[in-house]
């Protein structure tokens, strides 16, 4: 089964400045999806930056990017620009190609403060 | 685009009782997802739909557990028999079939309480 694993409960950032959270996952197979979901205090959870396993590129997503090392098996997440906004439990989460399963398996989450 | 609906908000129950939660999802999604949240925890799947057919289910989802999409379209949860570890965030998530990898959506979810 694959698991993620998100290994900082909590970081914090002063605004304007960057910071990256990191994501490992485990999985032996060859093509998946991987994503980050932003959960802000009591509101709902929506979707930050999705990358394809099969695509060579980092995905983008304005301030949003992603470091994707297939052979790590890393999908960290660079927020630019740090916004009060931006502050938030973020969650890493992979979806399977195969057998036609559509769940999302998440991790347990950072907690990101931003400082101003 | 009204975004994902889920009703109640809030649930507090005694141990026992059986609880209904309801979920609208996004106009046309034809995919549907259900997840539960714990107190310092991601998301864990129970179960998905597409159309009016459940499709996946986790084995979390216990026999005391049951989520029906009668038409394609709301889907209802229902936990009989209510346990002091029911107690969660009930998410609910729609998506649109159309083309490959939609995101999901996800509604502010219904928190079960249970005294």
């Amino acid at each position: 089964a694959q698991t993620v694993t998100q290994s900082q409960p909590e970081m914090s950032v002063q605004e304007a400045e960057t910071v990256t959270l990191s994501c490992t996952y485990d999985t032996s197979e060859s093509d998946y999806y991987l994503f980050w979901y932003k959960q802000p205090p009591s509101r709902q959870m929506i979707l930050v930056i999705r990358q394809e396993a099969y695509k060579q590129q980092n995905a983008t997503e304005n301030r949003f990017s992603v470091n994707f090392q297939k052979a790590a098996k890393s999908f960290s997440l660079k927020i630019s620009d740090s916004q009060l906004g931006d502050a938030a439990m973020y969650f890493c989460a992979y979806r399977t190609t195969q057998g036609g399963s559509e769940k999302l398996v998440f991790g347990k989450g950072t907690k990101l403060t931003v400082n101003p | 685009d009204t975004g994902v609906s889920q009703n109640p908000r809030h649930k507090i129950t005694k141990r026992g009782q059986n609880v209904t939660f309801r979920c609208d999802p996004i106009s046309e999604h034809n995919r549907l997802y259900w997840y539960r949240q714990t107190l310092g925890q991601g998301p864990e799947f129970l179960t998905y739909f597409q159309n009016e057919a459940q499709l996946e289910k986790s084995r979390l989802l216990s026999d005391r557990f049951s989520a029906e999409r009668p038409k394609g379209s709301f889907s209802t949860l229902e936990i009989q028999r209510t346990e002091q570890g029911d107690s969660a965030m009930y998410l609910c998530a729609s998506a649109s079939g159309y083309e490959e990898n939609q995101p999901q959506h996800f509604g502010d979810g219904t928190r079960l309480s249970i005294l």
